[in-house]
């Protein structure tokens, strides 16, 4: 079955600097999202992307977040200057078209000292 | 208005007992509610998922009860097993164009069924 891969599964980095978090979606699916958990808390909403632009974006998407689909397969997230408070779990979802369902990736943990 | 609220945040049951989560939104323009299922360090996985056109649906030992009126949805879990032990989080989504429907999560219940 196909399935969402995330690379890295663990990135350390330091505050202020940039990352970049890389999702390979499902192949066929049109729709998709980054979400993020930090540890203990709930999956919150971070941007979705549709026809190569942002569709909708939650306040955490400030202007130190970006995204892109640079080669068309590979969808990423950028975080300009990383804060302490970057650290979490940081999810992919692609969606299929005409389908409700959002495939989750196995996840970045993304630690930020 | 987004929030999704989401009861108990543990639940401790007996295998072979059910299991029980509930959920209430405030939004009226929610309209797909779906269960994930977590375990640890894994990403969420959908386990099954309601549209408000219908009050339950059933799927194997899984459940989803809908109260369109009073804004809730639970998950019921039947002959609950060790296997089941994971996080469970409700979610829901509406339509806000261009087929793009960001999930708004609840907190999330930690379940554990003990032999």
């Amino acid at each position: 079955e196909p399935e969402v891969t995330q690379t890295p599964s663990h990135q350390v980095t330091q505050m202020g600097q940039e990352v970049i978090l890389r999702c390979v979606p499902i192949s066929n699916h049109l729709y998709f999202y980054w979400y993020r958990q930090i540890l203990g808390q709930k999956v919150e909403f971070l941007v979705s992307f549709y026809n190569n632009e942002i569709s909708e974006k939650s306040e955490i998407f400030d202007d130190q977040f970006s995204v892109e689909r640079p080669d068309g397969s590979n969808f990423t997230l950028k975080i300009r200057s990383t804060k302490l408070e970057d650290s979490a779990m940081y999810f992919c979802a692609t969606q299929p078209p005409g389908a409700d369902t959002q495939y989750f990736g196995p996840g970045t943990r993304l630690t930020v000292l | 208005q987004q929030q999704v609220k989401q009861s108990p945040q543990s639940l401790i049951v007996q295998k072979g007992g059910i299991s029980i989560i509930n959920c209430a939104y405030e939004n009226t323009a929610f309209d797909y509610f779906p269960w994930y299922q977590q375990f640890p360090g894994k990403g969420p996985a959908l386990l099954i998922a309601i549209r408000p056109d219908v009050s339950e649906k059933k799927e194997g030992r899984f459940t989803i009860s809908f109260n369109k009126s009073a804004k809730q949805f639970s998950l019921h879990i039947m002959d609950s097993q060790p296997g089941d032990s994971a996080t469970y989080f409700c979610a829901a989504s509406g339509g806000s164009g261009a087929g793009s429907y960001q999930l708004t999560f609840g907190k999330g219940t930690k379940l554990s069924v003990i032999p």
